[in-house]
């Protein structure tokens, strides 16, 4: 099966600026995920959705971090504006199950540099 | 919150040894702990997985532990080999909100040498 595909790979922007990474994940995975991982440490949860719905934002910063899913197939991340801080891999997964207890099945990511 | 403790941070070993890398969690009600594998600039992948209704579990050269009395988890990997070399996350299925959430522990650098 083909995997979660991410786009772009890479991206250099310059704080302040404004950047939107896409995600289309496993056909038939009701469940998406947008994980931020800095350098050196482990995926941290973002934002998950179940079809087109948002079950868990908690971690997202709202004031400057945004997602969509609208028919509940592909996906935006977008940062608006950037802050030096933001320079880290962005992950998309998707699972066929909720509850976070199905594998979850990681894209290739995009990494972010912010200048 | 909810927190995954990993150790250690780096770990080498000669090819043919074997390697653990722990990890200790802070909910009691997490039921479901995975483990992933990232290669250098790559995706993380899944390589094994643990569920609260049993102790361990076992694939080829992987086998995975649980206590959860005391809250922690182990890896175990035998017979290393140089392909093995790679970052390993642990993770805790955590209820915070109304579905769970996967929480990461800081990775574990393993380098096997030949």
């Amino acid at each position: 099966e083909a995997g979660v595909a991410q786009s772009p790979r890479y991206k250099i922007i310059e704080k302040r600026q404004s950047v939107a990474f896409w995600c289309n994940p496993i056909s038939g995975h009701a469940t998406l995920y947008w994980y931020q991982q800095i350098l050196g440490q482990g995926p941290k949860l973002l934002i998950q959705f179940q079809n087109n719905g948002v079950v868990d934002d908690s971690q997202l910063p709202k004031d400057r971090f945004s997602a969509e899913r609208l028919k509940g197939v592909d996906s935006t991340l977008k940062i608006q504006p950037a802050k030096l801080e933001d320079s880290a891999v962005y992950l998309c997964a998707s699972s066929y199950t909720g509850l976070g207890v199905g594998e979850q099945f990681f894209g290739p990511g995009t990494r972010l540099t912010v200048l | 919150g909810e927190n995954v403790e990993q150790h250690p941070s780096t770990l080498s070993v000669q090819e043919g040894d074997s390697a653990v890398i722990k990890c200790t969690y802070s909910d009691s009600a997490s039921n479901y702990f995975p483990w992933y594998k990232q290669e250098l600039g790559k995706r993380p992948q899944l390589i094994i997985d643990i569920r609260s209704n049993v102790g361990e579990k076992k694939d080829q050269r992987i086998a995975v532990t649980l206590n959860k009395t005391a809250k922690h988890f182990s890896l175990h990997i035998t017979e290393t080999q140089p392909e093995d070399s790679a970052v390993y996350f642990c993770a805790a299925l955590y209820y915070g909100g109304s579905q769970g959430n996967l929480i990461f522990g800081k990775g574990t650098k393993l380098s096997v040498k030949p």
